[in-house]
């Protein structure tokens, strides 16, 4: 089924870890975006890529980082891992005519 | 600032219609999406509304008024699997989404 698959679906990690978070997409497009989903929040953008070698800072981008080795991978990851980085991340690409977005279903991420 | 403003939570009953607003303030405007999103899942694409006007499908209609910068979504004939957050998100002028906190929708027999 094509689609945007996100892993791991959830983990703990202790604070001071290192953590990548991963994306996958086979529906080849160009763009991809990586977003924090809080309680009482609207769905805030990390980092994105318009395409396959850019990567762009979205409006929380501190803490981390991304890489676009290629169109379907979009690794998100965590240097060093805070309490305030407990979330749900959610991977998304977009269809370059439309720009409907397509969602993973997410990572929930808890940091100790 | 950019901002987006939709209510917290709605209530409604099963069967009947209800309207959830969104307003908004961007830098620019290219087109204004709806998502929804049950709960412990992913946002889903619902429609999208770049000219002034209603978009209907299905049972979900969509408005927008580019002057006013204001759009609704319409949910008629509701059923108890449309409990879930409805989003509203405007493209801006860099072609950024910038999201609502989301209206949770709450459908009670």
């Amino acid at each position: 089924i094509a689609g945007i698959t996100q892993a791991p679906t959830s983990q703990i990690l202790a604070a001071g870890r290192r953590m990548t978070l991963r994306c996958t997409q086979d529906m080849r497009h160009n763009a991809m975006y990586w977003y924090r989903q809080d309680l009482g929040l609207g769905l805030r953008l990390i980092h994105y890529s318009n395409t396959a070698g850019t990567t762009g800072k979205g409006e929380v981008p501190d803490g981390y980082s991304v890489s676009r080795a290629n169109t379907d991978d979009f690794p998100l990851t965590l240097a060093s891992a805070v309490p305030s980085q407990t979330s749900v991340y959610f991977c998304a690409s977009s269809d370059t005519y439309t720009g409907e977005l397509f969602f993973g279903e997410g990572s929930r991420l808890t940091v100790l | 600032g950019q901002n987006i403003d939709q209510p917290t939570e709605m209530t409604a009953t099963e069967g009947a219609i209800v309207q959830i607003n969104c307003t908004y303030q961007t830098s620019g405007f290219n087109g204004l999406f709806w998502y929804q999103q049950h709960a412990g899942e992913a946002p889903t694409f619902l429609s999208y509304n770049v000219l002034d006007g209603l978009e209907e499908k299905g049972r979900f209609s969509s408005f927008l008024s580019r002057s006013k910068g204001y759009s609704y979504l319409l949910l008629k004939e509701l059923q108890m699997k449309d409990s879930a957050s409805y989003l509203c998100a405007v493209r801006d002028s860099n072609y950024q989404l910038i999201w609502g906190a989301g209206t949770k929708l709450i459908i009670k027999p």
